[in-house]
C-alpha cells in the first residue's frame, strides 16, 4: 500500500542552524502539507502546497520557513535559522481527490522529530 | 474560524469495556469534513474516518462506530469491547469546504489519550 515517507526520523540541530526536512508524498497525490506537533500538544497546520506553489499558510509559517518540491517526488520543509521553540514533530501529508467526494483525505508520514539545542 | 474541542484529555478503561470519545466542532461553513486520526505511542498519525457535512448517517467499522449530529455539532467516536492495542491518542479534525485556495487544511482538536488496561 502506498505511503508517505519522511527523512530523517530524528534530527538534532543547534540553534541558528538551517535544517531541511524531507518528504516523499504518495505518487499520484496532488496536494501536500506540513504540520507540526509540539510534544504533548495538538497537531498544527503549517502550509499547503499545490501546483508548485503555496496554497495556504498559517501564522506559524513565517519567513524562517520555506517549502519546495525540487523534483517530481520530494517535498521539503526548510527552516533557515532554527530556534529552541521549533523543536517538535513535523508531519508531512498528501492528499488527492477522494472518489465520489469533494473531500481530500490526508495521509500522514511517520514524522520527523526535530530537536533544537 | 474553525475550532475543534475534545474535552476529554485522558480516559482509562478496562479491556473489553466500551468507550466514547467526544468531539465538538465549530465552523461557519455549510460544507465541511470531519476526521478522526489515531496516534499510537510510536507517533505516526493513522487516518480512521472522514465524514461529510451533508451525510449524517452513522458509520460502523468493526469495533469502531461514529455518531455525527449536526444539531449539536458533535462527531463522537465509540470503541466497543476495547483492547490494549486501542491505547493511543485520538484526534478529531475538521476541514472546511473548498475555499478556492486549493487545499483542505485540517484543524485538529487537542486529542484524547486513551489507555486500555488489561
Amino acid at each position: 500500500e502506498p505511503e508517505v515517507t519522511q527523512t530523517p526520523s530524528h534530527q538534532v540541530t543547534q540553534m541558528g542552524q538551517e535544517v531541511i526536512l524531507r518528504c516523499v508524498p504518495i505518487s499520484n497525490h496532488l496536494y501536500f502539507y506540513w504540520y507540526r506537533q509540539i510534544l504533548g500538544q495538538k497537531v498544527e497546520f503549517l502550509v499547503s502546497f499545490y501546483n508548485n506553489e503555496i496554497s495556504e499558510k498559517s501564522e506559524i509559517f513565517d519567513d524562517q520557513f520555506s517549502v519546495e518540491r525540487p523534483d517530481g517526488s520530494n517535498f521539503t520543509l526548510k527552516i533557515r535559522s532554527t530556534k529552541l521553540e521549533d523543536s517538535a514533530m513535523y508531519f508531512c501529508a498528501s492528499s488527492a481527490r477522494a472518489s465520489g467526494s469533494n473531500s481530500y483525505e490526508q495521509y500522514f508520514g511517520p514524522g520527523t522529530r526535530l530537536t533544537v539545542t | 474560524a474553525q475550532k475543534v474541542t475534545q474535552a476529554q484529555t485522558e480516559i482509562s478503561v478496562v479491556e473489553k469495556e466500551d468507550v466514547t470519545l467526544d468531539c465538538v466542532y465549530e465552523t461557519r461553513d455549510t460544507t465541511y469534513y470531519l476526521f478522526w486520526y489515531k496516534q499510537p505511542p510510536s507517533g505516526e498519525l493513522v487516518f480512521l474516518i472522514r465524514r461529510n457535512s451533508f451525510d449524517e448517517q452513522n458509520e460502523i467499522s468493526g469495533r469502531y462506530s461514529w455518531n455525527f449530529q449536526k444539531s449539536t455539532s458533535s462527531f463522537n467516536f465509540t470503541i466497543t469491547a476495547s483492547q490494549v492495542v486501542d491505547s493511543a491518542v485520538y484526534f478529531c479534525a475538521l476541514s472546511e469546504g473548498y475555499s478556492g485556495a486549493g487545499s483542505y487544511q485540517l484543524t485538529f482538536g487537542k486529542g484524547t489519550k486513551l489507555s486500555v488496561i488489561p
